[in-house]
């Protein structure tokens, strides 16, 4: 089993909708995570941490849950500008390593 | 602006020719960097941790005397791909971080073709 798992996608949703992602993690001792946006053809950037309290930076809210080992990420109101692959990614300590799931990618339309 | 910088962003070489792509912190000194190696709808997988003063750490199934990293200093560190070959060509990437915890930052990729 892979230690991050994400639906590829790609989710096509019309510009103004809501849009939920989900990701699923293996390693109970992973202690923080992330949500990172990478363009086509360009370096992953931080979008946004991800806490059990969970956590809302403008139209986007992410949660955590220990219990169940996922993280979601939700879009409200989508943007054209949305259009990306996003990464879920576990910080597992000893070093600041990262894993990175393989992505979801989201394409929002007119 | 860019707080990691990756050089070359692009690079074509020929199958057997080696290949040096550059990864240095603008703001911060970083003593650890990491290196990604990202194909084509995949995600992007650790290679090394590049260790200042010391050897580099690599992942399992990465081949150390191919792929050579130094890191001279704390600003810098070199991933050299040897005797290139098509199979490696990819999105390289570094990131690093100015401690422990702190945010971890990305390079700005480098596409290497081997043809």
């Amino acid at each position: 089993r892979k230690e991050v798992e994400q639906d590829p996608g790609p989710f096509n949703v019309p510009e103004g909708a809501t849009v939920a992602f989900n990701c699923t993690y293996s390693n109970s001792a992973s202690q923080s995570f992330f949500w990172y946006r990478q363009d086509c053809r360009k370096e992953p950037k931080l979008l946004m941490s991800v806490y059990s309290s969970g956590n809302e930076d403008g139209r986007f809210t992410a949660q955590l849950n220990r219990a169940s080992q996922y993280i979601s990420l939700l879009i409200r109101d989508s943007k054209l500008s949305d259009s990306a692959t996003y990464l879920c990614v576990l910080y597992r300590g000893g070093g600041n390593k990262l894993t990175f799931g393989t992505g979801t990618q989201l394409k929002v339309e007119l | 602006g860019a707080v990691v910088s990756q050089h070359p962003s692009r690079v074509i070489c020929k199958s057997g020719t080696s290949v040096k792509i550059e990864c240095r912190s603008l703001d911060f000194q970083a003593t650890t960097m990491f290196w990604y190696r990202q194909f084509p709808k995949q995600s992007l997988m650790l290679m090394a941790t590049s260790n200042e003063g010391s050897k580099a750490t690599y992942e399992q199934g990465v081949e150390k005397d191919k792929f050579l990293i130094n890191h001279a200093s704390l600003t810098l560190s070199t991933l050299t791909v040897t005797s290139a070959h098509p199979e490696d060509s990819s999105f390289y990437i570094c990131s690093a971080s100015s401690g422990f915890g702190n945010t971890i930052y990305f390079g700005e990729g480098s596409w290497l073709t081997v043809v």
